[in-house]
Parts: structure tokens; C-alpha cells; sequence
């Protein structure tokens, strides 16, 4: 386990529909950063959450957003899924970036 | 953006053999990072790089950092199959990093 969760870690919704994934960072990160890792892309940055504010955007869509909330919990919301929007989503927290970000289980996401 | 390029991509081996991952990216950067995925799995951090010349080492595994060339390299010494995985390099900075392709290893018995 390593301490960062994410939920739920398999989720199959129709096209057009909006789903939210849930991350918590490991205990006194205040960072959260999420991933899409999808065969034909590799490994998207997608945003960053440092308590509570977003710090950098990466290549998400403006169908996707997120927030960090006051206990620090992530949540990444999709809304009008598409096929191609069927991938692992990972967070990622850190405390440091010198001693490097620890991941979550990931989220399958499956879109049909 | 950042780029970062591995290679190679695939990487077929026998077990005993050394071979080597090179990581090159193409703007400064403060931190390289080398990651293991097995498949279906998530992300195992091996290595942080923090300055020019810097190399770690972790049983069969060496990573070095040589920032004025931007490239690090993955040193594998004699394979065996538990490294069987996909690698990845990653650089940034506090605000985001971006990885590479990943390079994917099998090593054969």
C-alpha cells in the first residue's frame, strides 16, 4: 500500500455520461497530481493541486476539471465521455519533490 | 513543453546480460525521475536524480544524470527475469513533470 487511494479502481459508464474520481494523498502531502495512461498517449500530465489551489495545467481536456478539497482529497471529474477517454487515471502526492511523488492503484476507466 | 524520449522502446534480453535505457530530454530541468510499471499496475518510484554527475544505485539497477548532455541512463547488470516491466523517466519541477514513453523490458529466461 502506498498510502495514496485512489477510487473506485474500475469504472464501466456509456458515452456521453460524467463520472468523478476520487484520490487521497498520503498522510501530510499537500500535492496531488493526476495522470491519464492510455496505450496510444503514454503517460499525460493532466493537473496539479497544491492545498487546495491549482498550480499547472497539462494536457486536459475542458470536458475534465478537478479540485482539492480542505482535507486535501482530489477529485477528477469527466463529463461527455467519449471512447477515447477510456484509460488508468493515476494521482500522484508529494511532500517533497526531491525525495519524488508516490502513486495511486489507479482508476481503470472503460468508456463503451 | 517538455519532451522527454526513451529508447528503447522495446528491449528483449537474456537473463545475465547488461544493457542500458537512455532517457534524453529537451529543456532544463530541476529533477529526473526513473519509475517501474508491471502491467495493469501502478507506478513504483526507483530513482530521484537531483544534480549533474549524481548516480544511484539499487541492486541490479544503476541511474546516472548528466544534465549539461540532458540524458540519463538506466544501467541494468545481469538481467534476470523479476525485471521484467515497463521503465519510465520522468523530469520536471515542483509544478509538473512529464514522462517518457517508457521503455519495455523482457528479460527471457
Amino acid at each position: 500500500d502506498s498510502g495514496v487511494t485512489q477510487t473506485p479502481k474500475h469504472l464501466i459508464t456509456a458515452t456521453g455520461q460524467r463520472v468523478t474520481l476520487r484520490c487521497s494523498p498520503r498522510s501530510g502531502d499537500l500535492s496531488v497530481y493526476w495522470y491519464q495512461q492510455s496505450l496510444d498517449q503514454g503517460l499525460q500530465f493532466l493537473i496539479h493541486y497544491y492545498n487546495g489551489e491549482e498550480r499547472a495545467k497539462g494536457n486536459i481536456l475542458e470536458r475534465f476539471s478537478a479540485q482539492q478539497f480542505p482535507d486535501l482529497h482530489s477529485e477528477l471529474n469527466l463529463s461527455s465521455l467519449e471512447l477515447g477517454d477510456s484509460a488508468l487515471y493515476f494521482c500522484a502526492s508529494s511532500a517533497d519533490p526531491n525525495y519524488g511523488y508516490t502513486f495511486g492503484s489507479g482508476t481503470r476507466l472503460t468508456v463503451v | 513543453e517538455l519532451k522527454v524520449e526513451q529508447n528503447p522502446l522495446f528491449l528483449s534480453m537474456q537473463e545475465g546480460k547488461n544493457y542500458t535505457i537512455y532517457c534524453n530530454y529537451s529543456t532544463t530541468s530541476d529533477r529526473l525521475y526513473w519509475y517501474r510499471q508491471d502491467p495493469g499496475k501502478s507506478l513504483e518510484s526507483l530513482f530521484v536524480l537531483l544534480s549533474n554527475g549524481a548516480v544511484k544505485q539499487e541492486g541490479r539497477l544503476m541511474a546516472s544524470l548528466d544534465t549539461k548532455a540532458r540524458l540519463s541512463t538506466l544501467h541494468i547488470t545481469a538481467a534476470v527475469h523479476d525485471l521484467s516491466a515497463t521503465y519510465f523517466c520522468a523530469v520536471g519541477n515542483f509544478n509538473k513533470f512529464y514522462f517518457g514513453s517508457g521503455t519495455k523490458l523482457n528479460v527471457k529466461p
